[in-house]
């Protein structure tokens, strides 16, 4: 049973546009909610991470969403460049540790010039 | 580079081959995963070990094995594995989780491939 749900599976976005990838998930204890990058020929790396006590959360260009009520969370990739092409990956996780992460499935973003 | 790494990058096999994948970390973790990633698949978790002891094993088949014989090193012990089992194989370090972020630090991965 796959606990989160990531969509769209790839995503074809113009220079300069913005990037949105969706996730939800169902255990309402997950509190913890980080976004992996990864590269062709590398591992993933953390992106970004959100707690629900909070709704949104900025670094840069990267823009994580967060409903808790609807279960969804969101990122948001602001002036999007064909440095950010990579597979994008949301998971979530139990009392903030790292050995209870859940992933979802990626998204495979392309960025075209 | 994120401070672990993995041996080989690439590795073909038969069905009755024995071999093993290595993971070392440099970064004075005390956390330590094996996971499996497959094409349009979720990451799927293997193994954690914690202070070198095994706390999760996410009902791997017994062909795959694992040994942590210090807090820095990793393995997974390989034998009878079948085509379905062909994979990217990542490792990943990390602080305690009462302690962490929740960040995990990946491997490059090791490709396998099961003839």
């Amino acid at each position: 049973q796959q606990q989160v749900k990531q969509s769209p599976q790839s995503l074809i976005v113009q220079k300069g546009g913005i990037s949105i990838i969706n996730c939800a998930y169902e255990n309402t204890a997950f509190d913890y909610f980080p976004w992996y990058q990864q590269f062709p020929g590398k591992g993933p790396a953390l992106l970004i991470a959100i707690r629900p006590d909070v709704s949104e959360k900025k670094e840069g260009r990267f823009t994580i969403s967060f409903n808790k009520s609807a279960k969804q969370f969101s990122l948001h990739i602001m002036d999007s460049q064909p440095g950010d092409s990579a597979t994008y990956f949301c998971a979530a996780a139990l009392g903030g540790g790292a050995d209870g992460l859940t992933f979802g499935k990626g998204t495979h973003l392309i960025i075209q010039p | 580079e994120t401070g672990v790494t993995q041996t080989p990058r690439h590795l073909v096999m038969g069905m009755t081959n024995k071999k093993s994948l290595k993971c070392e970390q440099h970064l004075g973790h005390n956390a330590m995963y094996w996971y499996k990633q497959s094409a349009k698949k979720p990451l799927e978790l293997m193994f954690v070990y914690s202070l070198e002891e095994r706390v999760e094993n996410n009902s791997v088949p017994s062909r795959f094995s694992p040994e942590c014989p210090n807090s820095s090193h990793l393995f997974l012990h390989l034998h009878t594995l079948q085509p379905e089992d062909s994979a990217l194989y990542l490792c990943a370090s990390s602080r305690l989780a009462t302690q962490n972020t929740g960040e995990l630090f990946f491997g490059e991965g090791s490709r396998l491939t099961v003839l």
